[in-house]
């Protein structure tokens, strides 16, 4: 059972360019979301969904679109990565309820140059 | 304001030495309340979690929470600190968003286990 499963481990980018993190559980969550993780900040939230064809904004969606097409995916992609957008960025999923535990991902790490 | 305040960003015990991670939450928010760990280089995984079957809760590698309603506090314990539990602890609570309860984390605490 893989879990959650984010691709790439690690990325750098130039200023402007734009990317593509994937991610993919095989748990058939109903809950998906982004978080970025930046030392002294916790794990902040970007964007959610809550199924297929529903995502809503986090805490810090500026600079990131989401789609949630099927159960399994939830990318996250960046339009024009800046430096303030280089973090660890984690994928996670859980079932539906209010305390429901959240599965993570292994993490990317994302450096913008 | 935050919805979980974790007390100091960095603990520091000896190997054997009782642990504390402190953990208050906002009143306001429902206490669906998680305890999590992240290993070096790691996602997060699930320590515990507050089922309000009980106050005392007792998680994976000798952890345990109690819940204080009083003191709106969920502070995580270990009575004997071992090398392998040094790493970055989460407290989480499950926070109502539009139709959804989304996982609000706090800052987090590096716990430090000298010899």
């Amino acid at each position: 059972n893989a879990g959650v499963t984010q691709t790439p481990k690690f990325q750098v980018l130039k200023t402007g360019q734009s990317m593509t993190l994937q991610c993919a559980q095989d748990m058939n969550h109903e809950y998906m979301s982004w978080y970025r993780q930046d030392p002294g900040m916790g794990l902040r939230l970007i964007h959610y969904s809550v199924g297929a064809g529903i995502t809503d904004q986090g805490e810090v969606p500026n600079g990131y679109n989401v789609s949630r097409s099927t159960t399994e995916d939830f990318p996250l992609r960046l339009l024009s990565a800046a430096p303030s957008q280089t973090s660890v960025y984690f994928c996670a999923s859980r079932r539906q309820g209010t305390n429901t535990e959240a599965f993570f991902g292994q993490g990317t790490r994302l450096t913008v140059v | 304001a935050q919805s979980v305040t974790q007390l100091g960003s960095h603990v520091s015990v000896s190997e054997g030495a009782l642990v504390l991670l402190r953990c208050n939450y906002s009143s306001s928010v429902p206490p669906y309340l998680f305890w999590y760990v992240q290993y070096p280089n790691q996602g997060l995984q699930l320590l515990l979690k507050y089922t309000s079957a009980a106050t005392l809760v007792k998680g994976i590698n000798g952890f345990e929470a109690e819940f204080k309603k009083s003191e709106t506090s969920f502070h995580l314990t270990k009575p004997s600190a071992h090398m392998s539990d040094a790493a970055e602890y989460f407290c989480a609570v499950s926070e109502r968003s539009g139709g959804s309860y989304i996982p609000t984390f706090g800052r987090g605490t590096s716990l430090i286990v000298h010899p």
